[in-house]
């Protein structure tokens, strides 16, 4: 089965600072990869998701972007961030064979 | 288009009685459908699914779900609820990326 690593798992950073928010996959290949949002603990948006390298869907327009440079490797990023970017970012990946989801432990951003 | 809705956003039951989420999809064809939880601050942990075969599916903590498809519903349940089940579930349809919007379970001990 597949594991996602995502760090950091918090984050505190000023209005106007830059973004990187990196997410890899372990135990499958060529996974469709999502970046999601969730505000005030609740539903999940989807923000951004990937269906191989250098594939990128942009759900939402906003101030972030995403960028798939290798097949297992998801960032998220922006270059100015604004305070309302806070919130809880989870990746998630599928797989042809598992059907469902699996999700990262999230990242808790803070713009202050 | 492929949707699936949560009408509680809140269900609380005492401790040892019985639970359900409740959750209805719309789906064309054949549903794959999920259920989700999540704790404070964490990521969201795979609970169980149906693909296809009996209606009543098994998963992680104890918890079940019944498809129904004449009722286009998938409820979690559980027999008899623990503290340690308060947190958020999320239904969920394959191919769609999209979940619903949330139940927060709270057991009252």
């Amino acid at each position: 089965s597949q594991t996602i690593h995502q760090w950091p798992a918090t984050l505190v950073q000023p209005v106007g600072s830059p973004l990187s928010l990196e997410c890899t996959v372990e135990g499958t290949s060529n996974p469709n990869l999502y970046w999601y949002r969730q505000a005030a603990g609740r539903g999940l948006q989807l923000l951004f998701y990937s269906v191989g390298i250098g594939q990128i869907s942009s759900e939402v327009p906003q101030n972030l972007s995403a960028s798939r440079p290798q097949d297992r490797q998801f960032i998220l990023s922006s270059k100015k961030l604004l305070l309302s970017d806070s919130g809880f970012y989870l990746c998630a990946c599928t797989d042809r064979a598992n059907y469902g989801y699996t999700f990262g432990s999230g990242t808790r951003l803070t713009v202050v | 288009a492929q949707s699936v809705a949560q009408p509680e956003d809140q269900v609380n039951v005492a401790e040892g009685n019985p639970l359900t989420v409740k959750c209805t999809y719309s789906v064309s064809g054949n549903p794959y459908l999920f259920w989700y939880v999540q704790y404070p601050n964490r990521g969201l942990q795979f609970l169980l699914k149906y693909i296809t075969g009996d209606n009543l599916v098994k998963g992680s903590y104890g918890f079940e779900a019944e498809f129904n498809k004449s009722q286009t519903s998938f409820h979690l349940k559980k027999p008899s609820a623990l503290v340690s089940d308060s947190a958020l579930y999320f239904c969920a349809v394959r191919d769609q990326f999209y979940f619903g919007t949330g139940t927060s379970l709270t057991v009252i001990p």
